[in-house]
């Protein structure tokens, strides 16, 4: 068990270009989060996948944010045409049905330039 | 009013010293609350978990639940300069079908 796993580690992008962040949850883990996290805040809430289903996705910032997990492993958060306001740490955790306690990795930091 | 409060510091204290970090909330359907502890660059990592009121004991660190006035605290005894990090509170009202929702995180410094 390697924890989870989130690549790149950090993004430097210019503003208007897409990027998109992967993430590897604990193996036996069926359930997959993203946060975000701005300086000087605790992580905000954006979506939510068991296996592959996304069960909440009201959450994502905009409609240039979007998250898949097409195969109820690894998960990919994409943002389009990336403004300066989304420079942030995005946060990848995963547990297991019904546990309240999520598992973090390590981040993928982004700046938008 | 947030969901969840906390005052984010930063608080500097000396090594050896009782450290007391708080959270209020205004959701009562919260059931499910937990510490994390984020170094600098570092994802949030589990550090107490507690259900509902009352007291956990782990080691030097202590949570208290007082579900009656919607307040959480994390105690740290004989604080460290390795404890120097940012502790976050974070609560949920389901058994994992609703997401965790975190305060601001408060800094903690411990000087030697």
């Amino acid at each position: 068990d390697t924890g989870v796993s989130q690549d790149p580690r950090h993004k430097i992008t210019k503003r208007g270009q897409n990027v998109t962040f992967r993430c590897d949850p604990i193996s036996e883990h069926n359930r997959l989060y993203w946060y975000r996290q701005t300086l000087g805040q605790g992580p905000e809430f954006l979506t939510y996948f068991q296996n592959e289903a996304q069960l909440e996705k009201s959450r994502l910032l905009s409609d240039r944010f979007s998250a898949e997990r097409p195969k109820g492993s690894f998960s990919t958060l994409e943002i389009q045409r990336t403004e300066q306001g989304d420079s942030a740490m995005y946060l990848c955790a995963s547990t297991i049905s019904g546990a309240n306690v999520l598992t973090f990795g390590a981040g993928s930091r982004l700046t938008v330039l | 009013q947030k969901e969840v409060e906390q005052d984010p510091g930063p608080l500097s204290v000396p090594e050896g010293a009782i450290v007391s970090l708080n959270c209020t909330y205004s959701n009562s359907a919260f059931q499910y609350f937990m510490w994390y502890r984020q170094y600098s660059r570092k994802g949030p990592e589990l550090l107490m978990y507690t259900y509902s009121s009352g007291n956990k004991e782990d080691g030097r660190f202590t949570a208290q639940v007082d579900k009656s006035s919607k307040y959480i605290s994390l105690f740290i005894r004989d604080s460290q300069p390795s404890d120097s990090a940012t502790y976050l509170c974070a609560m949920s009202a389901g058994s994992g079908n609703t997401p965790l929702v975190f305060g601001k995180g408060t800094r903690l410094s411990v000087i030697a």
